[in-house]
């Protein structure tokens, strides 16, 4: 099943405009990643925050963790066309090594 | 290419039928996971491994699937007796063993079609 729920499903904006996707989970966690996937591709990893964090940055990506909230959300600064893709939170539960993911967020960046 | 392969991308069959995917990791990571991803959901977890130990099975994984990694490399998926709800893309990823990480790297996976 699974654990998150990115919100919002869809998000559409103009190239240059800040991005802003929020991910809310159900259990402890150990760390809670950021993955892209262009539309039919497999997913790339972009960013991780542990959870003793509360804030991460990459590049034009900014990451806050709130572990009372259960709750975190991504960034994307300056968006441009090649950010469109889905956008999804995968959770690294504490106690187990595998992933939860939610069922993110579609991003289209328009020129 | 270092990355994650697999073999092959996309998969044409009949209900019934049984399929086998292949899934080459990064070449130094011992751990290699199993996901299942229907369209608009995200990936969903099947199995992993450790080396060629089989550490950890989802409920979603049925009796009819039964994945391999019989010498801690590559890894099998096999699917038997397919059915139309077995239509999905089946992504593979690997990682190292770090217990506070887990960053992990997928490979573009194999799109099955049940028909």
């Amino acid at each position: 099943s699974q654990q998150g729920e990115e919100d919002p499903q869809a998000l559409s904006i103009q190239e240059g405009e800040n991005a802003t996707m929020n991910c809310s989970y159900k259990t402890s966690i150990n760390n809670l990643q950021w993955y892209r996937q262009n539309s039919g591709r497999g997913l790339v990893h972009l960013i991780l925050i542990r959870s003793n964090e509360r804030e991460k940055h990459s590049g034009r990506l900014r990451v806050t963790l709130d572990t009372s909230k259960k709750s975190s959300s991504l960034l994307i600064t300056a968006s441009r066309a090649a950010d469109t893709a889905s956008y999804f939170c995968a959770t690294r539960n504490s106690g187990y090594s595998t992933l939860t993911f939610g069922k993110g967020t579609m991003l289209l960046v328009s020129p | 290419d270092t990355g994650v392969s697999q073999n092959p991308r996309h998969k044409i069959t009949k209900r019934g039928q049984n399929v086998t995917f292949r899934c080459d990791p990064i070449s130094e990571h011992n751990r290699l996971y199993w996901y299942r991803q229907t369209l608009g959901q995200g990936p969903e977890f099947l199995t992993y491994f450790q080396n060629e130990a089989q550490l950890e099975k989802s409920r979603l994984l049925s009796d009819r699937f039964s994945a391999e990694r019989p010498k801690g490399s590559f890894s099998t998926l096999e699917i038997q007796r397919t059915e139309q709800g077995d239509s999905a893309m089946y992504l593979c990823a690997s990682s190292i063993q770090d217990p506070g990480v887990n960053e992990q790297f997928f490979g573009p996976g194999t799109r099955l079609t049940v028909l």
